[in-house]
């Protein structure tokens, strides 16, 4: 049982470069989230989706895209990274089942812009 | 807007102490609150929510509509107990947003 999985662990990237960070998920949940974590900051919402091909934006999504083609996967796209842009990503899946929701997290993305 | 709020970057103990970590929030509806528990090379992961009124590992939350504050409680700290802890609120009615506090690093010194 794989849960949520990101792909990758671990990357460098040059300013300006782009890439595309891959969460996927196995437990059909509805509810996908993108968050960054930075020291003293907690956890940041990115964007997050609410279900396939929608999306919406959270507290920090300049210099951010995602997409939600399909149910168990939800991508986060960075055009032209920057530095501060450096950080630990992490997804997250939720579903809602009737009472509450718990969400899921992946193992974190380390991203470090130079 | 949605917002929580985690006044304790930084929270020290010793073994068998009792602890507590604040939570406040801001929400004009309904929130779902919870804890959530990151211990060290470690997932986040779900320690309690407010709807189950439950107790784990010796935790627990209530929800002070009032007050609008989520605290977490144990009368007893362990020292396996040392870990980040955040604060969570889901807004309801259809939004799903999910938002988090700062996080509190909690040590329980032997």
């Amino acid at each position: 049982n794989a849960g949520v999985t990101q792909t990758p662990k671990f990357r460098v990237l040059k300013t300006g470069q782009s890439m595309t960070l891959l969460c996927a998920q196995d437990m059909n949940h509805e509810y996908m989230y993108w968050y960054r974590q930075d020291p003293g900051m907690g956890l940041r919402l990115i964007h997050y989706s609410v279900g396939e091909g929608t999306t919406a934006k959270g507290e920090v999504p300049d210099g951010y895209n995602v997409s939600r083609l399909k149910k168990q996967n939800f991508l986060l796209g960075l055009e032209s990274a920057a530095p501060s842009q450096t950080s630990v990503y992490f997804c997250a899946s939720s579903t809602h089942n009737g009472l509450s929701t718990e969400a899921f997290f992946g193992q974190g993305t380390r991203l470090t812009v130079v | 807007a949605q917002r929580v709020t985690q006044p304790e970057k930084l929270l020290s103990v010793f073994k068998g102490a009792p602890v507590e970590l604040k939570c406040n929030y801001s929400y004009s509806g309904s929130p779902e609150l919870f804890w959530y528990v990151q211990y060290s090379r470690q997932r986040l992961q779900l320690l309690l929510r407010h709807i189950s009124r439950e107790s784990i590992k010796g935790f627990t939350a209530d929800l002070n509509k009032g007050e609008t504050s989520f605290h977490l409680k144990k009368p007893f700290a362990q020292e396996e107990d040392s870990a980040m802890y955040y604060c969570a609120l889901r807004a309801g009615g259809g939004s799903e947003k999910l938002v988090f506090g700062k996080g509190t690093k909690l040590t329980v010194n032997p």
